[in-house]
């Protein structure tokens, strides 16, 4: 499996700026993903990131709000921008392996105060 | 689009006892349904999986069905231990298609009473 890594691992942001998370991969992997967990809720898929190309959004989420960089097939970065309370959330990352498994990151604990 | 939805919400048994989570998916395209455990504060991780051409998949005390006609699947734990207390998630996806994406069920909190 691939071992995935994101940092920050949470962080405590003011309401109106933004944060970017970072996501790094030890292989290269064609399919990224990144979803938002709300406390005791499912995983919500925010977007598909495409290596060299723009992202791709699930309905409910613009570019605006959430910017995605994949400049290559080992990592990616995900902005929240211009936060407020309703932005606190866990974020993870997620690749597809060869055989199709989803692989998670360690997510990213958002509080927006 | 794709939806899952997932049954129970909460699940209390004793220890030894098995536990049954049931999945419903809406796109008869899917090919591909995998089961997550997510512990309290950690990362879901996968435990099973099983693709359409396949009824049925075992792996020790975890078993999942799956019925393409009906578009249901299950998971099966038998000889629960505490330590499967967690949020149990099912999932969907269609291998093959350009995005792959993976979509979630609401997930099931398991609860094992020693």
């Amino acid at each position: 499996s691939a071992v995935i890594s994101q940092k920050p691992s949470r962080d405590i942001c003011q309401r109106g700026t933004s944060l970017t998370i970072q996501c790094q991969v030890d292989s290269q992997v064609t399919m990224m993903f990144w979803y938002r967990q709300q406390p005791g809720q499912s995983l919500t898929l925010i977007a598909t990131a495409n290596q060299g190309s723009e992202a791709t959004y699930e309905s409910g989420f613009v570019i605006d709000k959430f910017p995605i960089s994949r400049p290559n097939l080992t990592f990616s970065t995900l902005t929240v921008s211009n936060m407020s309370p309703e932005d606190s959330s866990i974020y993870l990352c997620s690749v597809v392996g060869q055989t199709y498994e989803q692989y998670f990151g360690p997510g990213t604990r958002l509080t927006v105060t | 689009g794709e939806n899952v939805e997932q049954h129970p919400s909460t699940l209390s048994v004793q220890e030894g006892d098995s536990a049954v989570i049931k999945c419903t998916y809406s796109d008869s395209a899917s090919n591909y349904f995998p089961w997550y455990k997510q512990e309290l504060g950690k990362r879901p991780q996968l435990i099973i999986d099983i693709r359409s051409n396949v009824g049925e998949k075992k792996d020790q005390r975890i078993a999942v069905t799956l019925n393409k006609t009906a578009k249901h699947f299950s998971l099966h734990i038998t000889e629960t231990q505490p330590e499967d207390s967690a949020v149990y998630f099912c999932a969907a996806s269609i291998i093959g298609r350009a995005s792959d994406k993976v979509i979630f069920g609401p997930g099931t909190s398991l609860s094992v009473i020693p």
